[in-house]
């Protein structure tokens, strides 16, 4: 089945405390991002990256990383947590043509940063 | 700067109304256009697409969409809604070959049964 998968789901953490979000595809799709879903903000773009070994910025990259050393997987790294940083994260991955795209999301990790 | 902009915050309605939601982009360039319906606890699930063509576009479970370029718009519509509508509904911008999306702020839609 093809899928996005993302460990943890739930995750209570204190400042500080770095922590590794994990993010992997099995459609060999090119194309990862990453974004936060905050109440009355929508979503917005963390990093993305286009292929392995390539990444940008999204709108809101402040207090994270990434890594993209496979095709499958984009991990998404808080080196020292805050409590602003409590949200809703989605991994998506894409397949992208020169006419068209489709972005699949995972299922979500809820983060509480006390 | 580039944006986008849900009218709505949260829609309620019956069984059966007619649905219009709205969506305004500022992006520049050529632009694909998506609509996203995300149900209570579940991640996002793609409704509907536009990159080129024809600018009205039909979706999953009933949905479509018209680009008018002109206005800058992407609404979304539903002849006749259903309780398990009920649901937040996104609208995103991408540019053509570019990487980065955007979201709009989402609308809620509550359908009474």
């Amino acid at each position: 089945e093809a899928q996005v998968t993302q460990n943890p789901r739930y995750l209570i953490t204190v400042t500080g405390k770095k922590l590794t979000v994990t993010c992997s595809q099995n459609m060999n799709h090119e194309y990862m991002s990453w974004y936060r879903q905050d109440p009355g903000l929508g979503l917005r773009q963390i990093y993305y990256s286009m292929n392995v070994e390539v990444t940008d910025k999204g709108d809101v990259p402040e207090g994270y990383k990434v890594s993209r050393k496979e095709k499958r997987n984009f991990p998404l790294i808080l080196e020292s947590p805050s409590p602003n940083q409590t949200s809703l994260y989605f991994c998506a991955s894409s397949l992208r043509t020169q006419v068209q795209e489709t972005q699949y999301f995972g299922p979500g990790t809820r983060l509480l940063v006390l | 700067a580039q944006s986008v902009s849900q009218h709505n915050h949260h829609v309620i309605l019956s069984e059966a109304a007619s649905l219009e939601l709205g969506c305004n982009y500022s992006y520049g360039g050529t632009v694909n256009l998506f609509w996203y319906v995300q149900y209570p606890g579940q991640h996002l699930q793609l409704l509907l697409k536009y990159f080129s063509g024809d600018p009205l576009v039909k979706g999953i479970k009933g949905f479509e969409a018209e680009f008018i370029k002109s206005k800058f718009s992407f609404n979304l519509r539903k002849p006749s809604v259903q309780w398990s509508d009920t649901a937040e509904y996104f609208c995103a911008v991408n540019g053509a070959g570019g990487f980065k999306t955007i979201f709009g702020a989402g609308t809620r839609l509550f359908v009474k049964a």
